[in-house]
């Protein structure tokens, strides 16, 4: 089945350490975003990519940083820098010409302790 | 600056009874709406869509109801089941080929 895998599913660290989010996926998708979801606040766009090298700044990109090597794969790391890292942060893919129709992972959790 | 606003932030409902949600927007030049449904620990999935050129889209038990004069639109959703309690957000977006601008989210339990 196509889908989005992200991956951990939750992920506790500690304050000033940098961590790794993983997204695949084998959708063909052109363009891949990241997304955080914090209670009440929706969702809000953090870093997309429409081709592969390539990546634009979201509306929440401080203390985030991603790269776009592979078609199939989008990581996003939070940095030290990012004051308050606790949160959902969701995945998700589109065909570029259907940018507005989005298929979403499950999501992983970060806890910083 | 929120573009697009979403109520309630979150809705109780009796099985069987009416779980209505509003959005609004301030960019005339959207021109796509849609929803997204997300259950817990899941991402959110598409549930329905309408373009401004109709008033009302009807899928099942889930209405989207659009009013372009106002700049709002609404879910309604039809004998709520309490299957139904996720999370809904709406969106909006500028052509096919451009960013979804999201709600905050209502968080709706449908009680049994």
């Amino acid at each position: 089945d196509g889908g989005i895998t992200q991956s951990p599913k939750y992920l506790f660290r500690k304050e000033g350490q940098n961590v790794t989010l993983s997204c695949e996926q084998n959708l063909n998708h052109d363009a891949m975003y990241w997304y955080r979801q914090d209670p009440g606040q929706g969702l809000r766009l953090i870093y997309y990519s429409q081709i592969v090298n390539d990546f634009q700044k979201g509306d929440i990109a401080e203390g985030y940083s991603v790269s776009r090597e592979k078609k199939e794969s989008f990581p996003l790391t939070v940095t030290s820098a990012q004051k308050n890292p606790t949160a959902f942060y969701l995945c998700a893919s589109s065909k570029w010409s259907g940018a507005n129709v989005l298929t979403f992972g499950a999501g992983s959790r970060l806890t910083v302790l | 600056q929120q573009q697009v606003k979403q109520s309630p932030q979150s809705l109780i409902v009796q099985k069987g009874g009416i779980s209505i949600i509003n959005c609004a927007y301030e960019n005339t030049a959207f021109d796509y709406f849609p929803w997204y449904q997300q259950f817990p620990g899941k991402g959110p999935a598409l549930l329905i869509a309408i373009r401004p050129d109709v008033s009302e889209k009807k899928e099942g038990r889930f209405t989207i109801s659009f009013n372009k004069s106002a700049k709002q639109f609404s879910l309604h959703i039809m004998d709520s089941q309490p299957g139904d309690s996720a999370t809904y957000f709406c969106a909006a977006s500028i052509g096919a080929g451009n960013m979804l601008t999201f709600g905050g989210g209502t968080r709706l339990m449908v009680k049994p």
